[in-house]
Parts: C-alpha cells; sequence; structure tokens
C-alpha cells in the first residue's frame, strides 16, 4: 500500500517568515495530494490540494508544489501570521482507493 | 462551522460495548467519509460512501461497519469496543468525488474505558 512520510514533525518560525513542510510518496498511482490544517479542538480543514498533471498551484499565501519523479510534494506558507499556527497534514489519494495521511506538522508561529 | 453534523460529541463506554455514531453531511454533499483519530494511529481513513453505496475501503476493522441512508446521513458503528478504539472520530463530506473538496465535521470524542 501507499506510505505517506511528512517532516517536520514541528516547525517553529518568526511571524512574517515562511514555513515549508514536506512530504513523500512510495505509490506512484497516487494522483491527488490535499493538504489539511487542523486547529486544537476543531476537525481537518483543506487549505489546499495539486493534482498529479500540475507541478505548482499558488493561493495567496500558501503554495503546493508536486514533483512526480522524485513523489514528493511540499507546502509553503509565506508571511506566516500567529493565526497560520495549528497543525498541517499531508495526504495522498488513488482513484477509487483510500487517503493515506502523513503524521503532521504543528506549526507554530511566533509574534 | 462547516455544515456537517456530527453526535454525539462525546461518548464513554466500556470495553465490548456497541455505540453508533451519527454523521448528517453538508446539504448538497453525496459523500461521506469517516475517518480515526488518534495519538498513535494518527489520521486514518476508514471508508467512505456515495449516495448510499460503499466507494471506498480503508483501515477499517470487522468490529466497525458503516451505512449511509437514503436522506444521505450516514452512521458509523463500533462494536465490542476496546481500549485502543478510543479515538476522534470525524465524518467528512464533499459533493461527489474523493477529490472534490472535503469538508470535515466537528468529530466524535470515544473513549473506551
Amino acid at each position: 500500500g501507499e506510505n505517506v512520510e511528512q517532516h517536520p514533525s514541528t516547525l517553529s518560525v518568526q511571524e512574517g517568515d515562511s514555513a515549508v513542510i514536506k512530504c513523500t510518496y512510495s505509490d506512484s498511482a497516487s494522483n491527488y495530494f490535499p493538504w489539511y490544517k487542523q486547529e486544537l479542538g476543531k476537525g481537518p480543514q483543506l487549505i489546499i490540494d495539486i493534482r498529479s498533471n500540475v507541478g505548482e498551484k499558488k493561493d495567496q499565501r500558501i503554495a503546493v508544489t508536486l514533483n512526480k519523479t522524485a513523489k514528493h510534494f511540499s507546502l509553503h506558507i509565506t508571511e506566516t501570521q500567529p493565526e497560520d499556527s495549528a497543525v498541517y497534514f499531508c495526504a495522498a489519494h488513488q482513484q477509487g482507493n483510500q487517503f493515506y495521511f502523513g503524521t503532521g506538522t504543528s506549526l507554530t508561529v511566533i509574534p | 462551522d462547516s455544515g456537517v453534523t456530527q453526535t454525539p460529541k462525546h461518548l464513554i463506554t466500556a470495553t465490548g460495548q456497541r455505540v453508533t455514531l451519527r454523521c448528517s453531511p453538508r446539504s448538497g454533499d453525496l459523500s461521506v467519509y469517516w475517518y480515526q483519530q488518534s495519538l498513535d494511529q494518527g489520521l486514518q481513513f476508514l471508508i467512505q460512501y456515495y449516495n448510499g453505496e460503499e466507494r471506498a475501503k480503508g483501515n477499517i476493522l470487522e468490529r466497525f461497519s458503516a451505512q449511509q441512508f437514503p436522506d444521505l446521513h450516514s452512521e458509523l458503528n463500533l462494536s465490542s469496543l476496546e481500549l485502543g478504539d478510543s479515538a476522534l472520530y470525524f465524518c467528512a463530506s464533499s459533493y461527489g468525488l474523493a477529490t472534490d473538496t472535503q469538508y470535515f465535521g466537528p468529530g466524535t470524542r470515544l473513549t473506551v474505558l
């Protein structure tokens, strides 16, 4: 089955700096890669996603890049703000199959 | 508020018991997903239903079962509960495909004593 690894497990950045979270996957059949943000006491919230036919996608301060050859994808958050503090999860999905999640990254933005 | 509702919010029960978790998807969404989140296993996909039919199955134990009813609400049944079943159980919904945006509910915290 698919195996998704996520790094780092914790990340602290100063407000205004950038944060990068990386994930690798093992199964080349995976073709959809969402990123979720989970705040304390709440359910995960989709923040951005990318499909395997696209190399990069951006939405304001958030971007995701995908390298299919190397089987890795990354989340980039620029100009971080305290409200970006949360746990972030990456996931990989194959058509008709299940979702596989990374182990999460706890991001702290220091004011 | 995602529009997905889950009941109950908290559930405390004993080993060997059976419980039912309920989920109401967002209005218009046809797909429902169940996830388990625990400290040692992380976030795990359990099962997906689309318009009443099972569409994808993940790491769901045989002691667990789910269904989606004609009104599109879904129930997750957990039986012969073990201590290790203690976790947060999330339901999510999307319009159709698994690659459509999934909206997560607030979760049900299950504690097995």
